[in-house]
């Protein structure tokens, strides 16, 4: 089946550590993106990319970072410079980036700082 | 800024009653609009769209928005809800700046009783 397939589901933490989120997808779409999700904010946006070897930082991409080697692949790490990673997080992609495209989510990860 | 704003937080109906979840947005060109519906812990599924045209727009499972320019709205309605539409609901405005960039509201969780 085409989609976005995002591991590990559940993930923890120690304070310090840096992690890595896998974003995979077979859609054959160019842009990726990654959003975090916090209860009662919304989502909002990390990074983004729209083609391979080239991303952005979006609203809130102090203490994150990401790479773009395959068009398939967008993963997301989470470095101990981030002061307060706990949250789940939502990869999404959409066929190429021109506004109004519809984006697509995977299932997300849940990521806890222990 | 642009920006979008679900006044509701968190709504309850009774099955089979008839639901509107508001939207308000704040943007200075003709918005692409967006909802999309979230079951909990899963990712975002889209129900419906507005580009441009027709502003009743229908989409899956039964619901409609209605874009409003005058109000700066777009609200999302359901002539009778389902127990299983209990889920977060989430309105979103596409930044048109050639990329495929969202912007959420805090979202609207639904409620449903029998």
């Amino acid at each position: 089946d085409g989609g976005i397939t995002q591991s590990p589901k559940y993930l923890f933490r120690k304070e310090g550590q840096n992690v890595t989120l896998s974003c995979e997808q077979n859609l054959n779409h160019d842009a990726m993106y990654w959003y975090r999700q916090d209860p009662g904010q919304g989502l909002r946006l990390i990074y983004y990319s729209q083609i391979v070897n080239d991303f952005q930082k979006g609203d809130i991409a102090e203490g994150y970072s990401v790479s773009r080697e395959k068009k398939e692949s967008f993963p997301l790490t989470v470095t101990s410079a981030q002061k307060n990673p706990t949250a789940f997080y939502l990869c999404a992609s959409s066929s190429r980036a021109i506004s109004g495209n519809t984006i697509y989510f995977g299932e997300g990860s849940w990521l806890t700082v222990v | 800024a642009q920006s979008v704003t679900q006044p509701d937080i968190h709504i309850t109906v009774s099955e089979g009653a008839s639901l509107e979840l508001r939207c308000n947005y704040s943007y200075g060109a003709t918005p692409y609009l967006f909802w999309y519906v979230q079951s909990p812990g899963q990712g975002l599924q889209l129900l419906l769209k507005y580009f441009s045209g027709d502003t009743l727009v229908q989409g899956i499972k039964g619901f409609e928005a209605e874009f409003k320019r005058s109000q700066s709205s777009f609200n999302l309605r359901k002539p009778s809800v389902h127990w299983s539409d209990a889920a977060e609901y989430f309105c979103a405005v596409a930044i048109r700046d050639n990329t495929d960039k969202l912007i959420f509201g805090t979202g609207t969780r639904l409620q449903v009783f029998p």
